[in-house]
């Protein structure tokens, strides 16, 4: 069956940088693109961007400009999300979903 | 390109409750629509794709539609049951091919 497995939660300091993996399993890894998606305490949920497993082509919001790089290891059939110069508002479960399937979410923390 | 859902809905056990998604702009039916639920502590799971397709094991208690003249997606539980009860939000597409979310719609079984 499918499945997308997240590493583990993260606790940075502001300015930090994190980088999380989702790894698939279960379906063709090259045949779908893996979607970020965020959510913040008590908030909705947050499209950040996606990559595109095949050759590696990325979307994402304009707001993360600069600070996000989405990257695939098509050899390990893993995804990856770095976001750099974290701040308190990037506190959130950060999610891969793949068309249908979403990953159990990775916590990120930002505080000094 | 926004996707407008009522903040909170609820409804007795066994009964029937219909959750709106609006669109802002354009047609709604010009891009597909998804339903995601979402319990407290958990990741969202998809409970209709494409307007109104159903993955394998959710329920056929669980229905989605379009609505053309009031450009909304609908989201119909019906015959309520306790579980049911999380947040449920539709997603879409802007004109970039990016994701966009409904603000999610709390649904309580009481």
């Amino acid at each position: 069956q499918v499945q997308l497995m997240q590493s583990g939660a993260e606790v940075k300091k502001p300015g930090a940088s994190v980088k999380v993996s989702c790894k698939a399993s279960g379906y063709s890894f090259l045949a779908y693109p893996i979607h970020w998606v965020r959510q913040a305490p008590g908030q909705r949920l947050e499209w950040m961007g996606w990559v595109d497993a095949g050759d590696g082509s990325t979307k994402f919001l304009q707001k993360f400009q600069g600070r996000l790089t989405l990257t695939r290891d098509t050899s390990a059939n893993t995804a990856y999300m770095e976001l750099t110069s974290l701040r308190s508002e990037d506190t959130a479960v950060y999610y891969c979903s793949r068309f249908r399937y979403w990953g159990q979410g990775t916590l990120v923390t930002v505080s000094s | 390109f926004l996707l407008t859902q009522p903040h909170s809905v609820s409804e007795s056990p066994g009964k029937t409750v219909t959750i709106s998604c609006t669109g802002s702009s354009g047609s709604i039916a010009s891009n597909y629509v998804q339903w995601y639920q979402q319990r407290p502590g958990s990741a969202p799971t998809t409970v209709i794709y494409e307007d109104y397709r159903r993955p394998s094991g959710v329920p056929d208690r669980f229905s989605g539609s379009i609505d053309t003249s009031s450009n909304s997606a609908s989201l119909t539980i019906s015959g309520l049951k306790t579980e049911d009860e999380a947040d449920y939000y539709c997603q879409s597409y802007d004109s970039n091919n990016h994701w966009v979310f409904g603000g999610g719609t709390k649904l309580t079984v009481l």
